[in-house]
């Protein structure tokens, strides 16, 4: 059961335009999320984080948005740069234990190639 | 800002021996820390939350007398893969997070490549 979903598997944009990753979830008990990018061989670097009390949430070049009543967050790069190219994870959490004790539940990924 | 570290990066094993990773949080203390599995263009997957001074919580699925966990101290966290398999080899991540805040994310290890010849 993948109740966090990245139905794209890759996105390909070209430098200096926007790109746009989407992550669709199933289970209403998430309240945060988070995107995470991840070099092959390397452990996920977190980017961006968003509340369920939000619907944006920017820093720098990346904003995300997320709209509780479709289950759907998306991630934007802009401008994209070919350092960005990896595979962005988004990932979910609920609520219950403060601090460090929630568990994250990934979605499946999706390879970003940004060409020149 | 906080770090993690993950140690070996890389493992050969053969079947039938017994592999331990290391997770290690060098700036800060960690009462939970959490292991995932990464197969080839997969998600990752969370196999089990370690917890400072009591016994590991496991998802379901994740053999626990086979992936033994020990979270002797606030800042280490290890994982044995126990009669290692061919069918184990995969791509193992700690993670951890220093903050209260579950905003700050979490900060990952640098993961370990585990073969089983």
């Amino acid at each position: 059961d993948q109740q966090v979903k990245q139905n794209s598997p890759s996105l390909s944009v070209q430098e200096g335009r926007i790109s746009i990753l989407n992550c669709d979830y199933t289970n209403s008990m998430f309240d945060y999320f988070l995107w995470y990018k991840k070099y092959p061989a390397e452990g996920p670097t977190f980017l961006i984080s968003i509340s369920s009390i939000k619907d944006k949430n920017e820093d720098g070049r990346f904003t995300v948005f997320l709209n509780k009543s479709a289950k759907h967050l998306s991630l934007h790069i802009v401008p994209s740069q070919p350092g960005d190219s990896a595979v962005y994870f988004c990932a979910a959490s609920s609520g219950g234990l403060t601090g460090g004790g929630n568990k994250l539940t990934f979605g499946t990924g999706t390879q970003l190639k940004v060409e020149l | 800002g906080a770090v993690v570290s993950q140690h070996p990066s890389r493992v050969i094993c053969k079947s039938g021996t017994s592999v331990k990773i290391e997770c290690r949080s060098l700036d800060f203390q960690a009462t939970t820390m959490f292991w995932y599995r990464q197969f080839p263009k997969k998600s990752l997957m969370l196999m089990a939350t370690s917890n400072e001074g009591s016994k590991a919580t496991y998802e379901q699925g994740v053999e626990k007398d086979k992936f033994l966990i020990n979270h002797a101290s606030l800042t280490l966290s290890t994982l044995t893969v126990t009669s290692a398999h061919p069918e184990d080899s995969s791509f193992y991540i700690c993670s951890a997070s220093p903050t209260a805040d579950r905003g700050g994310g979490y900060t990952f290890g640098s993961g370990t490549r585990l073969t089983v010849v």
